[in-house]
């Protein structure tokens, strides 16, 4: 099946412990992207990538990292997280190009920093 | 940069009756994308529109994309409790592959 795989769910942190959430797409898109979703301010772009071993700032990239070592994974990287980081995140993934193909979502990360 | 505005920001109707989001970009518009978000769930892809004064129709939804090209509508016709969702429209502008995402309509019907 195709689809966007991000883990974990659900995740429950410490202010300043390290983490990643990881995401991974089995349809060989060029692109991935990172979204944080947040009540009043819809969908807001952390990273994007067209490709492997190129990454770009969005419009919120501050207190993020991304990589992209590989085609298919494009893990979201949290060096020091604070608590206004607290939010709903979605990977995104899709071919550039095609016209009509839209982005696919993962499931979403919910991330709670206290 | 870009914005893309969308109203209204909430709409609760009566099941049966009509629905209608609106989208505008501050920019012209390559094309302009619809997602579906289910209560607890993910953005889904509903459809691309690419095309000046281009209209498609999926169902019980209608999408138009304007003339201009800086902005958009769906529209669904008599509603049910299965079209409860927040969506979203979403633009592509220039040579940036980037989309822009409204801020989204939440949908709430009463049956």
């Amino acid at each position: 099946e195709a689809q966007v795989t991000q883990n974990p769910r659900y995740l429950i942190t410490v202010t300043g412990k390290k983490l990643t959430v990881t995401c991974s797409q089995n349809m060989n898109h060029e692109y991935m992207s990172w979204y944080r979703q947040d009540p009043g301010l819809g969908l807001r772009q952390i990273y994007y990538s067209m490709n492997v071993e190129v990454t770009d700032k969005g419009d919120v990239p501050e207190g993020y990292k991304v990589s992209r070592k590989e085609k298919r994974n494009f893990p979201l990287i949290l060096e020091s997280p604070s608590p206004n980081q607290t939010s709903l995140y979605f990977c995104a993934s899709s071919l550039i190009g095609g016209e009509s193909y839209g982005y696919t979502f993962g499931s979403g990360t919910r991330l709670t920093v206290v | 940069g870009q914005q893309v505005m969308q109203i209204p920001q909430y709409q609760h109707v009566q099941e049966g009756e009509d629905f209608t989001t609106y989208c505008n970009s501050s920019t012209t518009l390559s094309n302009i994308q619809w997602y579906k978000q289910r209560p607890g769930g993910h953005p889904v892809f509903l459809i691309q529109l690419v095309k000046s004064g281009e209209v498609k129709k999926q169902k019980r939804l209608t999408f138009q994309f304007g003339e201009a090209k800086k902005n958009s509508s769906l529209h669904i016709t008599a509603t049910q409790t299965t079209d409860v969702g927040t969506y979203f429209c979403a633009g592509r502008g220039g040579s940036n592959y980037k989309l822009t995402f409204g801020k989204g309509t939440l949908l709430t019907v009463n049956p």
